[in-house]
């Protein structure tokens, strides 16, 4: 497996509180992901970054903002959750690679839950 | 808007058939594809990564196809046992409108395998 962990991998959380999810790897690739996963939408890309202070919006950014100081550490902030935000977050790395595939690994998830 | 697509959403299968899911995408300037498992409550595995330049990839019991023309590519699982039992996803690599690459997914095909 990847060296991809998240922290927390469970929260419950209240509307209105800010919530800071953590991604940390240790296979030193460029690209860092956060994607959400609800019933019926699959898998969407909120925030990604291609280096160190690089990063970009997904498709279902709104609310989220990410930040990454340093190679290993992805983060993801939720500024103020709401319960739309209830989901299964991951966070997944890839590099280029031999053939530049971009071949993309996951961590194991952080279940959140906004009441 | 690129758009990945699998059905069926759930298949039921008996144990040693030769099985076949799909994946169609509606966008051909597509760069590559990837094809993951998550078991539940877990995150993804991946399992074949097709480039835009091949027809095909082959690991084990598992054959993926890519055909850019006709917007398909499917996953061939042999002999299929219970432990195939999982989801199956299905996810378009392309180049966005910044230039860099994301991955675009199907919602998955819930596999079960009876004994």
């Amino acid at each position: 497996d990847a060296g991809i962990t998240q922290s927390p991998r469970h929260k419950v959380t209240e509307t209105g509180t800010p919530v800071t999810l953590r991604c940390h790897q240790t296979e030193n690739h460029r690209y860092m992901y956060w994607y959400r996963q609800d019933p019926g939408h699959g898998l969407r890309l909120i925030h990604y970054s291609y280096g160190v202070k690089d990063t970009d919006k997904g498709e279902v950014s709104d609310g989220y903002s990410v930040s990454r100081s340093k190679t290993e550490d992805f983060l993801l902030t939720l500024e103020s959750a709401t319960s739309s935000q209830t989901s299964v977050y991951f966070c997944a790395i890839s590099d280029t690679g031999l053939a530049e595939t971009y071949e993309q690994y996951f961590g194991p998830g952080t279940r959140l839950t906004v009441t | 808007k690129q758009e990945v697509t699998q059905i069926p959403a759930a298949l039921s299968v008996p144990e040693g058939e030769n099985l076949v899911l799909n994946c169609s995408f509606t966008d051909s300037a597509i760069y590559n594809l990837q094809w993951f498992r998550q078991d539940p409550g877990k995150g993804l595995t991946s399992l074949l990564l097709i480039q835009s330049s091949q027809r095909e990839q082959t690991s084990g019991r598992l054959n993926a196809s890519l055909d850019k023309s006709s917007g398909r590519s499917t996953l061939y699982i042999a002999a299929s046992q219970p432990g195939d039992s999982a989801t199956y996803l299905c996810a378009g690599r392309y180049v966005m409108d910044t230039g860099r690459r994301a991955l675009t997914f199907g919602s998955g095909t819930r596999l079960q395998v009876q004994p």
